[in-house]
């Protein structure tokens, strides 16, 4: 595609309820990284990528917190028991390479724990 | 512990005069640096990038300066316009061992009045 999409756009989660919120990046991108944005927040980094092997996942806050890019393209996040401090915006990213230096985000998914 | 951070968490400006965005890094080994520009409802956009080896570059309408010494970078914009009221993150593009992630400041507010 011509750009990184993500979806759903937004996402209202009853508290305990799983979620799974899908990337997919540019075609043939190797990086994909997922941020979590809370509000007036900088993005926070989560979980990093490299084609289907997650090389880092030293950003995910708990283990109810699980993703997945088990071909090397689209790439699932996954929450269980969702909780109310899980509310942010959750962004992915790619880039053409490893260590590419030039990431492109996607509009992100607005998930709102109620 | 380290991290990229803002002087300034909002700015408003005139419309036409030139804006000035600053940041603050602590990684001095950090060899990468990246302005975003993030809308409302939007993902971060790429506008400018910097190496450790320049301490100037220059865009459309945009400058990114970076002083090593004081472990600083500044986002110029020139004659700023109502399309550029946004926030405004510098990043740490840091080096992993198996590429990079972007470490993120909290953003900076951009507001241009008419």
């Amino acid at each position: 595609g011509a750009g990184v999409s993500q979806s759903p756009r937004y996402k209202v989660a009853k508290r305990g309820q799983d979620v799974a919120l899908r990337c997919d990046p540019i075609s043939g991108h190797v990086s994909l990284f997922w941020y979590q944005q809370a509000l007036g927040q900088g993005p926070e980094f989560l979980t990093y990528f490299q084609n289907e092997a997650q090389l880092d996942k030293s950003g995910l806050p708990s283990d109810r917190f699980f993703a997945e890019r088990p071909e090397g393209s689209v790439s699932t996040l996954k929450i269980q028991r969702t909780q109310q401090e899980d509310s942010a915006v959750y962004l992915c990213a790619s880039s053409r390479q490893q260590g590419n230096t030039e990431a492109f985000f996607g509009q992100g998914t607005r998930l709102t724990v109620v | 512990g380290e991290s990229v951070g803002l002087h300034l968490p909002t700015l408003s400006v005139q419309e036409g005069d030139n804006s000035i965005i600053n940041c603050a890094y602590s990684n001095s080994a950090s060899d990468y640096f990246i302005w975003y520009k993030q809308e409302s409802g939007k993902g971060p956009q790429f506008i400018i990038d910097i190496r450790s080896n320049m301490d100037k570059r220059q865009g459309q309408r945009v400058t990114v300066l970076l002083n090593k010494t004081v472990k600083h970078l500044s986002l110029q914009i020139a004659a700023t316009q109502p399309g550029d009221s946004a926030v405004y993150f510098c990043a740490e593009n840091r080096r992993m061992g198996y590429g990079n992630k972007l470490v993120f400041g909290a953003g900076t507010i951009l507001r241009v009045k008419s």
